[in-house]
């Protein structure tokens, strides 16, 4: 059964880094694209960027483009969405998602709140 | 930057047949995929690829397009179909996957 694990929910102040995770399972963590899913309170879906694992090709919507960071670590099977600094607007759920035709298995959400 | 259109909202009653529409310039050329969101709950994908229907999806669920126009059609609407509904596919660049669609809340009366 494929499975998508993500971290725990976050509070945190502005122009503080945060790294949540994204832990895989159940299939060959190398061979599918993971994406990233932001959904800010009440709004609707926004796709943020994709990684392969296998070889770590990243694309990122031109939105986010300059303000995250996707990786992945095929050792843990674990993918990754970074910042380097937070702000207010960044507060919502984020989801990880795998690609195969569709995001055909997502993980629980994790909430990021970004607050003074 | 390119979009996707959708109705933001629509009613209907059970038994009933639900057509969301999604529109957009590339989706003649790529794939259209459809997501159902409960509200608190993760997407789950109910049509691929314009028309294919994951494992587990009910047949009520199905997906068309022609055109500039993609189009997922609920038939016998149930209580539990109640949901947002968002279209998905990737913009001129064929940057995979792609962008969502606003969302299309289904209300069951």
């Amino acid at each position: 059964e494929v499975q998508l694990v993500q971290s725990a929910a976050e509070v945190k102040s502005p122009g503080e880094p945060l790294t949540i995770s994204c832990k895989a399972s159940g299939y060959t963590f190398g061979s599918y694209w993971i994406g990233w899913v932001r959904q800010m309170p009440g709004k609707g879906l926004e796709w943020m960027g994709i990684i392969y694992p296998g070889d770590s090709d990243t694309r990122y919507s031109p939105s986010f483009q300059d303000r995250v960071t996707i990786s992945a670590d095929r050792s843990v099977n674990t993918a990754y969405l970074q910042w380097d600094s937070l702000q207010a607007s960044d507060t919502a759920m984020y989801y990880c998602a795998r690609h195969s035709g569709g995001f055909d298995s997502w993980g629980q959400g994790t909430l990021v709140t970004v607050s003074s | 930057s390119y979009e996707l259109t959708q109705p933001p909202s629509m009613s209907v009653s059970p038994g009933q047949t639900a057509t969301i529409t999604c529109s957009g310039d590339f989706l003649p050329k790529h794939y259209c995929y459809w997501y159902q969101q409960k509200s608190g709950q993760a997407p789950v994908l109910v049509i691929s690829k314009d028309s294919v229907r994951p494992s587990g999806i009910p047949e009520r669920f199905s997906g068309s397009k022609s055109g500039t126009i993609a189009t997922l059609v609920i038939t016998d609407v149930q209580a539990d179909d109640e949901a947002d509904y968002y279209c998905q596919s990737p913009d001129r660049s064929a940057t995979y996957p792609g962008i969502f669609g606003p969302g299309t809340k289904v209300t069951v009366l």
